[in-house]
């Protein structure tokens, strides 16, 4: 979905870096999710926001945090990358409770 | 079906013929259901969706069934296209405000 925009879209990185994953939205979407997709494990939820106020732990926080610089702006960050974080991260959007527009993707490897 | 593990369950499915992806969800507080479909390389796809006072529901080519009674919900696609291999993910949501929990998806490989 091109109006949700992930950056970088691969990054390769050493273990114990600080990294952080961008997600912008021109959807004028007031509810903004990081989801974590790993091989065969489907898609769980690191952190989300209902608005730039508000943020909720997901599934698998331990490890992540995230800043909501503005209504379309969500930032993920690994303060201290290590290899099991090595995954492919999505940014999803959405208005109210309707369904999530997903970008495309961030896949990120940490050695 | 749902995967365990490291291996997504695969259907193939000849071109043109009929494809049933189906999804055993857990929640039985869950009130709202959707399909994705993801392409390589790209994020999930919204396909389709129904609420639990519904059974089912049509889209262009795809119909998604809902059985609250054993907790199952299944995605058919008509006449499969070689376009619509990918991996299907089904998701829940118990209400409003909690969010979407997925499953682990289904890869769905079209023979030409």
């Amino acid at each position: 979905d091109a109006d949700v925009t992930q950056t970088p879209r691969n990054r390769i990185t050493k273990t114990g870096k600080r990294i952080m994953l961008e997600c912008s939205q021109t959807k004028g979407h007031d509810r903004m999710y990081w989801y974590r997709q790993d091989p065969g494990l489907g898609l769980r939820l690191i952190y989300y926001s209902f608005d730039v106020k508000d943020i909720n732990k997901g599934e698998i926080s331990d490890g992540y945090s995230v800043s909501r610089q503005a209504q379309a702006k969500f930032s993920l960050s690994l303060e201290s990358a290590i290899p099991n974080q090595t995954a492919l991260y999505f940014c999803a959007t959405s208005f109210e409770d309707q369904p999530q527009h997903f970008g495309d993707g961030t896949r990120l490897s940490i050695l | 079906g749902e995967s365990v593990g490291l291996h997504l369950p695969t259907l193939s499915v000849q071109e043109g013929d009929n494809s049933i992806i189906n999804c055993a969800y857990s929640n039985s507080a869950s009130d709202y259901f959707i399909w994705y479909k993801q392409e390589s390389g790209k994020g999930p796809q919204f396909i389709i969706d129904i609420r639990s006072n519904m059974d089912k529901r049509q889209g262009q080519r795809v119909t998604v069934l809902l059985n609250k009674t054993v907790k199952h919900l299944s995605l058919q696609i008509a006449a499969t296209q070689p376009g619509d291999s990918a991996v299907y993910f089904c998701a829940e949501r118990a209400w409003g405000n909690t969010p979407l929990v997925f499953g682990k998806g289904t890869r769905l490989s079209v023979i030409a």
